[in-house]
Order: C-alpha cells, then structure tokens, then sequence
C-alpha cells in the first residue's frame, strides 16, 4: 500500500489479556518505529527497528512489552498481562533512514482499552 | 521532564489570516525539527521540517523558523483555511546514533473559523 497500515484500528481487552499489534511499513523502508500516545500527550518514543533487529528498545516502559519484526518488514507489538495503565494510541512509523535527517511517516494506529 | 514544550493548547483563527505555532525545546542536542498534523482517528502527518543549519524553511503556505539561541521555533500558516483546523505537533531530533528518536510536544489544536 501507500501508507504505513496498522491493525486492529480498534482493540478492547480485558485486564491480564495478551494483545498483538501489527504494524505494515511503507515499501522500501527499512526502518521501523512504535510510539504511544496517552490523552492529551504527544507520542512517546518505544523502540526502533533497524531492518530485523531491534537496535533501540530503551523506550519500552517495562518487560511485558515485546516486539519483533522477524523478516525486515512488518512488525508485531507484543503485550503481556495488559493493564489498565497500557490504554493508549499505539503508533508505528517508518523511514528510509537513507541520510543523516529523515521523515518518520506514521500509520493511523491502533487505539487499545483495557478494561 | 519535557524536552519539547507546546505552551499554548489551543489557537483560534479567522479564515485568510497567519496562524502561528509555538514550540521550545530544552535539549542543545536536538538539531533536527519537524511538525506534523494530526487529525481526529488519524495518525500525524508529516507538514514540514527544518534542519538546524537553517533559520527558515518555506513549503507553499507553511514557513518554518528556528532560533537556535532561543531555542525556539515556529510555524507560520498564511493564509490559514478551514481545513487546516487539527493538532499540530511539534519533534525533535538529536545528532548522532540517536536521530530516529523523534521526541514530541503535546500538541496545539487549531481551529480555522469560516
């Protein structure tokens, strides 16, 4: 596709539940971004992808957060025993990272409530 | 503590006229600069960046300035239109290993009155 697509748009759990989020990258890009934006907050950096590896996850808030992006391309946002604190646009963005400045070009997210 | 700081939550505006949005930032190291969109159920969308050896950057109806002494920066839409009422983010980037990392404001909403 053009974009960067995200799925769910939407996902309701409940508390202690394990959620997936996936994220497809702009064609070409080989890098990788997942941000979360709390209300009334701007995005907060997670983790960067740099083609499969993940080579900034300091951004992850604890260890129930994983990620993977096994093949370069589209990435899976990982969530353990889900709390209500992890309620939150999940957004992933990629780049080309072909200089030393670059555009981040963000999905539509995916909105998470955990009950 | 905030790195990038939108002081002003909201602006309203008059069709036709400039809006103006602020943004500081507190980190020395950041030197690249850029603002996104975002409207409701929408992911941000890129608008114009600027990259610290420049003190303005112009696209169409949007100008970016940096005052790096004042660590201060703004964006300038003229003539403003109704659909450009949305938030407005302003990031930042760092130098270095670390310029993935864009680092956030916590928006201005715009409102373009007909």
């Amino acid at each position: 596709g053009a974009g960067v697509s995200q799925t769910p748009s939407n996902k309701v759990t409940e508390k202690g539940k394990y959620v997936e989020l996936r994220c497809d990258p702009i064609s070409g890009h080989t890098a990788l971004y997942w941000y979360r934006q709390s209300l009334g907050q701007g995005p907060e950096f997670l983790i960067y992808f740099q083609g499969t590896g993940a080579a900034d996850d300091s951004g992850l808030p604890n260890d129930r957060f994983f990620a993977v992006r096994p093949e370069g391309s589209v990435s899976t946002l990982k969530i353990q025993r889900t709390e209500r604190g992890d309620s939150a646009v999940y957004l992933c963005a990629s780049s080309r990272r072909d200089g030393l400045t670059e555009t981040q070009y963000f999905g539509p997210g995916t909105r998470l409530l955990v009950l | 503590d905030q790195q990038v700081k939108q002081n002003s939550p909201s602006l309203s505006v008059q069709e036709g006229r400039i809006s103006i949005l602020n943004c500081d930032y507190t980190n020395s190291m950041f030197d690249y600069f850029l603002w996104y969109k975002k409207y409701p159920a929408e992911g941000p969308t890129f608008l114009i960046s600027i990259s610290s050896i420049k003190d303005k950057n112009e696209d169409g109806r949007f100008t970016v300035f940096l005052n790096k002494s004042a660590k201060h920066l703004s964006l300038h839409i003229v003539p403003s239109q109704p659909g450009d009422s949305a938030v407005y983010f302003c990031a930042a980037s760092g130098s270095g290993g670390s310029n993935y990392k864009l680092t956030f404001g916590k928006g201005t909403l715009l409102t373009v009155n007909p």
